[in-house]
């Protein structure tokens, strides 16, 4: 089973500024890893799929990046509607998929 | 767009079994895979097993395997995720999902069925 370790578990950043996150995977999955964003009360909604590409209607300010082991969301200029719980999750080596832990992103 | 609706809010005893569904609308449901995952409070997601009622066979986390049963009824474009022997960390929010392909990712999410299992 694939782990992904999600880095850092909180991450306090101020509106306007870029916050960039990151999720390891225990083996290479190629590119086979999307991004979901999560709020209070919701289920989580897809951002990013196959590493880099971004999901119907997301705005242009979230970008994925990376392959093998290593990714990395970036968001450009936070916005408050940012503010949420993000996850990563691989699907390139399954069953099973699985999920990070989660990064939450918090007002500073 | 895919949407998919699920049943309400269960409250079950331990060793007992529950059965939550998820109707589909819009699509091919026949061609698209079905996924299930579970959220305990406070936690992240955990996947528990998918179906493309086209193959038939589905597929489960090792954990799920024997306590897990999905299924699809074509004729309703409904999928069901049954849990059997209740246990109290069963307790959580679990989600269905579609599949942009039979492993993932998952871009239309179900609003989520609460399953409160309690003596």
């Amino acid at each position: 089973e694939i782990v992904l370790t999600q880095s850092p578990a909180t991450l306090s950043v101020s509106p306007g500024e870029r916050a960039t996150l990151s999720c390891r995977a225990s083996q290479s999955i190629g590119t086979g890893l999307a991004w979901y964003q999560q709020k209070p009360g919701q289920a989580p909604r897809l951002l990013i799929s196959g590493a880099s590409t971004r999901a119907t209607g997301i705005p242009a300010r979230f970008s994925g990046s990376g392959s093998g082991t290593e990714f990395t969301l970036t968001i450009s200029s936070l916005q408050s509607e940012d503010f949420a719980v993000y996850y990563c999750q691989q699907y390139n080596k399954w069953p099973p998929n699985t999920f990070g832990q989660g990064t939450k992103l918090e007002i500073k | 767009q895919v949407q998919l609706v699920q049943s309400e809010t269960e409250v079950k005893k331990p060793g007992s079994s529950v059965k939550v569904s998820c109707k589909a609308s819009g699509g091919n449901f026949r061609n698209n895979a079905i996924h299930w995952v579970r959220q305990a409070p406070g936690q992240g997601p955990e996947w528990l097993g998918g179906i493309v009622p086209i193959f038939g066979t589905p597929n489960y986390a090792p954990k799920s395997q024997g306590r897990v049963t999905i299924t699809a009824d074509e004729s309703t474009s409904t999928a069901y995720m049954d849990l059997s022997s209740l246990r109290s960390e069963d307790t959580a929010i679990y989600y269905c999902a579609r599949g942009i392909a039979a492993a993932g990712p998952f871009d239309s999410w179900g609003q989520g069925t609460l399953v409160t299992v309690s003596s």
